[in-house]
């Protein structure tokens, strides 16, 4: 099975600040990853498919880039809506499709 | 629009199995991929499989020899069978749809695989 690791595990921001999470794949896995957003209680929410692509009604401070081994998803402008935990999940090939373990983002 | 809703027993015992449904509202169950994902209490994401439309299943290969999946498009409805479940198997599930997207690139065609619609989950806890 591919492996996924992220970095950092959890971060403190504020309001307005940049924030970048990195994930990355034990094997190369081209540009097929997805990121996923997680608020304490509900389900995940697709942000970014495709290492890049912004799904639908996603606000464009979210965006996401890499391809290979390693890939980033960056909030340009953190709100306060974007508090949550953040998945990378990779879609190569054959299944599973594994997930990150997550990033937590948090209020400084 | 497409909702889902997993519905099931929130407690089951030991050894026996766990048997989740879940139904597809606002939308089409054909041509698209179901999957099941579950979460421990704290803890990460775990993919445990996904049956197509058709009926062709892809499984957790640390799952495949417990699980079952199947699909009745006549209800719009696709289910999980865990069999010879144990406390490591409480958690959150949940079920999504996926999509398969084509995105040219230079001079080719890439078709990625992402789950864009989610239900709430529901907690499922083994105990005796």
């Amino acid at each position: 099975d591919i492996q996924m690791t992220q970095s950092p595990s959890s971060l403190s921001a504020s309001v307005g600040d940049r924030v970048t999470i990195t994930c990355r794949a034990s094997q190369s896995i081209s540009r097929y990853l997805n990121w996923y957003q997680q608020k304490p209680g509900k389900a995940p929410k697709l942000l970014i498919y495709a290492a890049s692509s912004l799904q639908s009604g996603v606000p464009s401070r979210f965006s996401g880039s890499g391809s290979g081994t390693d890939f980033t998803l960056t909030i340009s402008s953190l709100q306060p809506e974007d508090f949550a935990t953040y998945y990378c999940q990779q879609s190569y090939s054959t299944p599973p499709f594994t997930f990150g373990p997550g990033t937590k983002v948090d209020i400084k | 629009q497409v909702q889902l809703q997993e519905s099931g027993p929130g407690l089951v015992k030991p050894s026996e199995t766990l048997s989740l449904t879940c139904t597809i509202s606002g939308g089409s169950i054909s041509s698209y991929y179901w999957s099941w994902i579950r979460q421990p209490a704290g803890k990460g994401l775990e993919w445990i499989g996904r049956i197509y439309s058709s009926g062709s299943t892809n499984y957790n290969p640390s799952l495949k020899s417990r699980l079952t999946m199947s699909i009745d498009t006549s209800k719009n409805q696709f289910s999980l069978k865990l069999s010879s479940v144990t406390a490591a198997d409480t958690a959150v599930y949940y079920c999504a749809r996926g999509e398969i997207v084509e995105v040219p690139a230079a001079i080719r065609l890439y078709y990625y695989y992402y789950m864009d619609v989610w239900g709430k989950g529901t907690t499922v806890t083994v105990s005796s």
